[in-house]
């Protein structure tokens, strides 16, 4: 079956400029996590959701960053104002269960590269 | 507070000989798993091997296997008879307690010589 897909693949933008990072999940998969990847280094922890309800937002750095995932499925991270400091890889994962009980393997997306010049 | 540490930033391996990657952990929460990803030179991020705080036995993976030494919170990744295509970033990873988010170590960049 299909993997975890983001859009765009890539993105340039203006410093000030806002963007919108779009992940589309494995079908049927339950969580989905956002992390910021800088080069050379392992993601790092933005947010997360169970369904539609986003669970944990302790890791987005500052009220700039917004994520969303209003019907369970697609969800979009919000970068509003970009600053150079944002320029990173943008990771999406979503695992099948939200169990308490569990830690379940977490399928990657191939990233969104942002470049805010 | 959950850490990952790696302690190799680079290492290098003959090919068809086995490598140990080294991760030690640190958490306070009686349940967590630790997992292994792979990154190569394209940037995709690959999931390889689980080990779950309870299993008693080391989880192994085809040529990949978890020495997981719980007393010493380590959980290090052997690969067997490695091959050219094993040359990649590897990244340790943890979740622990409630929270489900991974947290990752900093990474090491093996390079299997031919």
């Amino acid at each position: 079956g299909a993997g975890v897909s983001q859009s765009p693949r890539y993105k340039v933008t203006k410093r000030g400029q806002d963007v919108a990072l779009r992940c589309d999940p494995i079908s049927g998969h339950v969580s989905l996590y956002w992390y910021r990847q800088a080069l050379g280094q392992g993601p790092e922890f933005l947010t997360y959701f169970n369904y539609e309800a986003q669970q944990d937002k302790s890791g987005l750095p500052n009220d700039r960053f917004s994520a969303e995932r209003p019907e369970g499925s697609i969800s979009t991270l919000t970068i509003q104002r970009t600053e150079q400091r944002d320029s990173a890889m943008y990771r999406c994962a979503s695992t099948r269960t939200s169990g308490s009980n569990t830690h379940n393997e977490q399928f990657f997306g191939p990233g969104t590269r942002l470049t805010v010049l | 507070a959950q850490k990952i540490t790696q302690t190799q930033p680079g290492m290098f391996v003959q090919e068809k000989e086995a490598v140990t990657l080294d991760c030690t952990y640190d958490t306070s929460d009686p349940s967590y798993g630790l997992f292994w990803y792979k990154q190569p030179s394209s940037g995709e991020m690959i999931f390889l091997i689980y080990q779950g705080s309870y299993d008693q036995q080391n989880a192994t993976e085809g040529r990949y296997s978890l020495n997981f030494q719980k007393a010493r919170k380590s959980a290090n990744l052997v690969i067997s008879a490695s091959q050219l295509g094993d040359s990649a970033m590897y990244f340790c990873a943890m979740s622990s307690g409630s929270a489900r988010q991974l947290t990752f170590g900093s990474g090491t960049q093996l390079t299997v010589l031919p």
